[in-house]
């Protein structure tokens, strides 16, 4: 089965400051991983995403996220952190089930904090 | 605006009392999922559906069940069997058959028991 593991339920940061959200993972085959991110209330909004090429991924919002092979991570990051991305975020993988199906499946989640 | 819709909001069970939470969806999406998140537990699965009259359990469908008569709808009904049901419900829907695109997601229907 495919699982990704979110290390952290919280990381605190300050306005300002560079934020790391961890994210590993266990996968055969190829990695396809994502981010998404949920506001109190709302459901969840994507992120970006691996697929391949580039270790550096850039998505939505001014977040990037690292995959590091040798590692099995996928961290999401941000150089500057603003108050409004204080949120909920999950990293995910979509999992093989029968009947051709991949089920997204998701970490736990962290709770980002960023602090004014 | 292609998306997905959940209805209610908001929604009040009172004991023993059956209620079923909409999900409707434009973006011509086959597989629809239903997703139950509690604090601290992240997304688990209820209920998956591939395909239109087809639907399989996922790791927590004891006092649920769906159907899927059409392409765009996957209502989940919360059974009287199911003791604890106070929890924030998500329907999403993604492209069949393929790993690497990206779910899409409701806003979520907030049920609680009184």
């Amino acid at each position: 089965a495919q699982s990704v593991a979110q290390p952290e339920d919280q990381v605190n940061v300050a306005e300002g400051n560079p934020l790391t959200v961890k994210c590993t993972y266990s996968v055969s085959g190829n990695p396809y991983l994502f981010w998404y991110v949920q506001y109190p209330n709302r459901g969840l909004q994507f992120l970006l995403k691996y697929i391949t090429g580039d270790n550096l991924v850039k998505g939505s919002y001014g977040f990037e996220a690292e995959f590091n092979k040798s590692q099995t991570s996928f961290h999401l990051k941000k150089p500057s952190a603003l108050v409004s991305d204080s949120a909920l975020y999950f990293c995910a993988v979509r999992d093989f089930a029968s009947g051709g199906s991949y089920i997204p499946t998701f970490g736990r989640g962290t709770s980002l904090i960023v602090h004014p | 605006d292609g998306g997905i819709t959940q209805s209610p909001k908001y929604l009040f069970r009172k004991e023993g009392q059956n209620v079923t939470l909409s999900c409707e969806q434009n973006l011509n999406h086959d597989a629809m999922y239903w997703y139950r998140q509690d604090p601290g537990q992240g997304l688990r699965l209820i209920y998956y559906s591939q395909i239109v009259n087809d639907f399989q359990k996922g790791d927590i469908a004891e006092g649920y069940s769906v159907s899927r008569e059409k392409k765009e709808s996957f209502p989940l009904t919360v059974t009287s069997a199911q003791k604890n049901p106070t929890a924030f419900y998500l329907c999403a829907s993604s492209i069949f058959g393929t790993e690497n695109t990206e779910a899409f997601f409701g806003q979520g229907t907030r049920l609680t028991v009184v």
